[in-house]
């Protein structure tokens, strides 16, 4: 079974910090994704690589960034977090290279919360 | 624009079949998905229409009509388990994905 891990799954920041999530896949999957969740908004893509050391912006990259330093690791970093990123993030990684996907595999989320 | 429709919420009892409908506008897209969410759970992959018709999956089958602009995911014999939430996914050939905002469904006994 392929399988995403995330590396937490509740994360309690402060205003200002800088903030890493991360996310490994143990299937060899050339592309990688991160989302937000936010009720009544659906999933929202942040970043994707479809390759290492390459990213591609999604619909909201302000205020993110990602590293992709090696094939099964994908990094979300926050610089300064902000009370208006609390919320679901949720990795996911599809294999083939870059072109139409089909099935994404998800991994259990991260709920980080900002005070 | 391009965006996808799904009603919020549906309600359904233990048995019955329920429908999802995915309506879109967008043009130019490879396929539609259906993922499964159950609370604070990852969502996971149910289903994929790359072509018009039918896909059946046991009791989950899916639906696309490009000429209607829609799709559908069908649940059939209900059980509680599958209380969940439910949203569609679709790649367009910008390789953009465009999510749906999701369907709660409620199973009652």
């Amino acid at each position: 079974d392929v399988k995403v891990t995330q590396s937490s799954r509740y994360l309690v920041k402060r205003t200002g910090e800088k903030v890493f999530l991360e996310c490994v896949q143990d299937m060899d999957h050339e592309n990688m994704f991160w989302y937000r969740q936010d009720p009544g908004l659906g999933l929202r893509l942040i970043y994707f690589s479809y390759d290492v050391k390459m990213k591609e912006k999604g619909d909201i990259p302000e205020g993110y960034s990602v590293s992709r330093e090696k094939k099964e690791r994908f990094s979300l970093i926050l610089e300064s977090a902000s009370t208006n990123q609390t919320s679901m993030y949720l990795c996911a990684s599809t294999p083939g290279r870059r072109g139409p996907y089909n099935e994404q595999f998800f991994g259990p989320g991260t709920r980080l919360t900002v005070l | 624009g391009q965006s996808l429709e799904q009603p919020s919420e549906v309600t359904a009892v233990e048995g019955a079949i329920v429908q999802i409908n995915c309506t879109y506008q967008t043009s130019g897209f490879y396929g539609l998905s259906w993922y499964q969410q159950h609370d604070g759970g990852a969502p996971t992959f149910l289903s994929y229409n790359g072509l018009d018709g039918l896909e059946e999956t046991g009791r989950f089958s899916s639906f696309l009509s490009r000429s209607d602009s829609y799709g559908y995911l069908l649940l059939q014999e209900l059980q509680m388990k599958d209380s969940a939430s439910y949203f569609c996914l679709l790649y367009n050939q910008g390789g953009k994905l465009i999510f749906g905002q999701g369907t709660e469904l409620s199973v009652k006994p």
